[in-house]
């Protein structure tokens, strides 16, 4: 089945600083690949996606590329805001009703 | 639009009563999922229907746990003798196309 691994947090940011959470996952076929946001309290939603290599999604500033050469959907922001302190979620879906998620990554934005 | 709603928002019982959690979905969405969000942990799939198919019961942690779904609709998870440990965040989805559409989820405290 499908697997995903992303990296570690919390995250830990300034204001204005560069993001880069990290997200390489492993699936059957050619996935979707999503992330979901989760803002404090209340459940998930997405954040963007893309659906074939080299596509890149892109929402409220974020974005992530489809690299099938190296199974990686990497999610980035060039300058983070305090609104996005949140737990962001990578999850690709290889054609399997039952998603994967990833364990989620914790993103703290400081003034 | 209507996105996905679960009720109560927030429940405290006491170890060993039996709960019930609601969800309704996105109205014509077939897909309806329930998982459970322990503290600082990821998504653990409980259970999935799919229109009228017997529904995908692979994820519920013991027979306390079970739901329905009624009319393709509205959907009840139920934990009976609740256990400490069953306190988490209840998180129910529809989907439509891949995408899922999270409520706003339960959070379930077992005293």
């Amino acid at each position: 089945g499908d697997s995903v691994t992303q990296m570690e947090g919390p995250v830990t940011l300034s204001e204005e600083a560069f993001l880069t959470i990290n997200c390489t996952y492993t699936a059957t076929g050619y996935p979707s690949l999503f992330w979901y946001v989760q803002y404090p309290g209340e459940g998930l939603q997405l954040l963007l996606k893309a659906t074939k290599a080299d596509d890149k999604g892109s929402n409220k500033g974020f974005e992530a590329t489809y690299r099938k050469e190296t199974t990686s959907f990497h999610l980035e922001k060039g300058s983070v805001q305090v609104s996005d302190s949140a737990v962001y979620f990578c999850a690709p879906n290889g054609g399997s009703y039952i998603p994967t998620f990833g364990r989620g990554t914790s993103l703290i934005v400081h003034p | 639009g209507a996105g996905v709603s679960q009720s109560p928002s927030n429940k405290v019982t006491e170890k060993g009563k039996d709960v019930e959690l609601r969800c309704d979905p996105i109205s014509g969405h077939t897909a309806l999922y329930w998982y459970r969000q322990s503290l600082g942990q990821g998504l653990e799939f409980l259970i999935y229907f799919q229109g009228n198919s017997a529904p995908d019961k692979s994820g519920l942690p013991s027979d306390r746990f079970s739901a329905e779904r009624t009319g393709g609709s509205v959907s009840t998870l139920t934990i009976q003798r609740t256990q400490q440990e069953d306190s988490a965040v209840y998180l129910c989805a529809s989907s439509s196309a891949e995408t899922q559409y999270f409520g706003p989820g339960t959070r379930l405290l077992v005293l």
